[in-house]
């Protein structure tokens, strides 16, 4: 079974610049959720989709948004770059049962997006 | 006071040695518990669910204490490739939430 994707890999943008960043999620999870880990820190959480609504979002300014397809992929935009946006950016997917042994989140192996 | 707060490390073991790891939560609402590896660089990969009972998975044993909300992890007989972050996290609500982690544990097992 594959596991979530991301896309690309690496970005490089300058300050002021949009970003967009793209996740699949495991076959038949329903939820996305998108991280952030800055160099030095630990992850924080963003935004969760899940069937398409926003869930939650964490403490980023709304420059930060995002949007999940009918196929339950997910695009991240950040818009109006600055340079502490450079991070590793994770996403995660998981079904969205109610229960924690069902909902466990799997994550991809991130875009790590440079502002120069 | 973090929500999740951890000792960063780091441990460094030699390779068959045992070594804990702790971590604390201030959300006394929390209700579900994990802890996860992450590797230099890479994403961070499930290691096991927390439950109350404590549970273990062949080297790796973990305990919650919801009065003292305190979570533990125990490695026995470490090997090199445990070498890794690990990283205490949990979900204040339970299912399918957002997830708050700890800045993680290094460890280190040396020959």
């Amino acid at each position: 079974e594959a596991g979530v994707t991301q896309s690309p890999t690496h970005l490089i943008k300058t300050r002021g610049q949009q970003a967009t960043l793209r996740c699949s999620p495991i076959s038949g999870h329903t939820s996305v959720y998108w991280y952030q880990q800055a160099l030095g820190l630990g992850l924080q959480f963003l935004l969760w989709y899940d069937e398409g609504e926003e869930r939650n979002r964490g403490n980023f300014p709304p420059r930060f948004s995002g949007r999940q397809f009918p196929n339950y992929s997910s695009e991240l935009n950040v818009n109006a770059l600055e340079l502490e946006d450079s991070a590793l950016y994770l996403c995660a997917s998981s079904y969205h049962l109610g229960r924690p042994s069902t909902d466990t989140q799997y994550f991809g192996p991130g875009t790590r997006l440079t502002v120069l | 006071r973090k929500e999740v707060e951890q000792d960063p490390g780091p441990f460094n073991v030699p390779e068959g040695a045992t070594v804990a790891f702790n971590c604390t939560y201030s959300n006394s609402a929390s209700q579900s518990f994990f802890w996860y590896r992450q590797d230099c660089r890479k994403e961070p990969k499930l290691l096991m669910s927390v439950y109350s009972s404590g549970n273990e998975d062949g080297r790796f044993t973990a305990q919650l204490n919801r009065a003292s909300q305190y979570i533990s992890l125990l490695i026995r007989d470490s090997k090199l490739s445990d070498s890794a972050t690990y990283l205490c996290v949990v979900n204040p609500t339970g299912g399918g939430n957002k997830l708050t982690f700890g800045t993680g544990t290094q460890l280190k097992v040396e020959l």
